[in-house]
């Protein structure tokens, strides 16, 4: 079955970093990049980064100056991303989404839920 | 960044009738490749976004012939000719062509 799973729900205090992890299933994860959105509450999406799975390039957003980091794990298909320094605005759902070539996103995941708390 | 702006915010549509729905950037979206990366999305209640349309006007697999959309430029539209209870959900227009990758605040549609 082709699909995207993500990591489960985190709590983090302000100040700390999040890893979430992303497992490509049903396809060949190579072929396609990986893209990471998020919605926090009452916002719109907003696109923080991406991966090219073949290669390991990355892109991200300059509005989260510098706090992503995006890396791949060719051999467990899966895809990670860090984002540190977390404040109270970085509580959002956070999802995983593929590339279908087009810069358009076809698949994506479950969505993780990030809540930043002191 | 490149600010897409949806209107309207919401639409509460009776089964069958049509529904449109429009989104402006505040940025030409042509690139040099000649493509225009302008997609649109459904977010059904409780779920994932779902790609609906990609590069305008191309209907992604699975998606009903209901489901149509155009526009060039800086100006484009979505729309639905007889809205089912399927339909409903925020349906978000994103751009691909300039980084970062952004997406319009959304248009509520719903049953009346």
């Amino acid at each position: 079955q082709v699909q995207l799973v993500q990591s489960g729900a985190e709590v983090k205090k302000p100040g700390a970093s999040v890893k979430l992890s992303c497992k490509a299933s049903g396809y060949t994860f190579t072929n396609f990049g990986i893209h990471w959105v998020r919605q926090a509450p009452g916002q719109r999406l907003e696109w923080m980064g991406w991966i090219n799975t073949g290669s390991g390039n990355t892109g991200s957003s300059q509005n989260f100056q510098g706090r992503v980091t995006i890396v791949r794990d060719t051999s467990a298909s899966t895809v990670h991303m860090e984002l540190s320094s977390l404040t109270s605005e970085d509580t959002a759902v956070y999802y995983c989404a593929r590339d279908r070539g087009f810069r358009a996103y076809d698949l994506w995941g479950q969505g993780t839920m990030v809540i930043i708390s002191p | 960044d490149t600010v897409l702006t949806q209107t309207p915010l919401s639409l509460s549509v009776t089964p069958g009738q049509p529904a449109s729905i429009s989104c402006k950037s505040s940025q030409s979206l042509p690139q040099s490749d000649g493509k225009t990366y302008l997609h649109w999305y459904l977010q059904k209640p409780g779920q994932s976004p779902q790609l609906l349309i990609y590069e305008v006007s191309s209907r992604f697999f699975g998606v009903p012939d209901r489901f149509s959309a155009s526009g060039s430029g800086t100006d484009f539209t979505l729309k639905i000719s007889r809205v089912e209870a399927e339909d409903v959900g925020v349906y978000y227009c994103m751009q691909a062509t300039h980084v970062p990758h952004t997406f319009g605040g959304g248009t509520k549609v719903d049953i009346k």
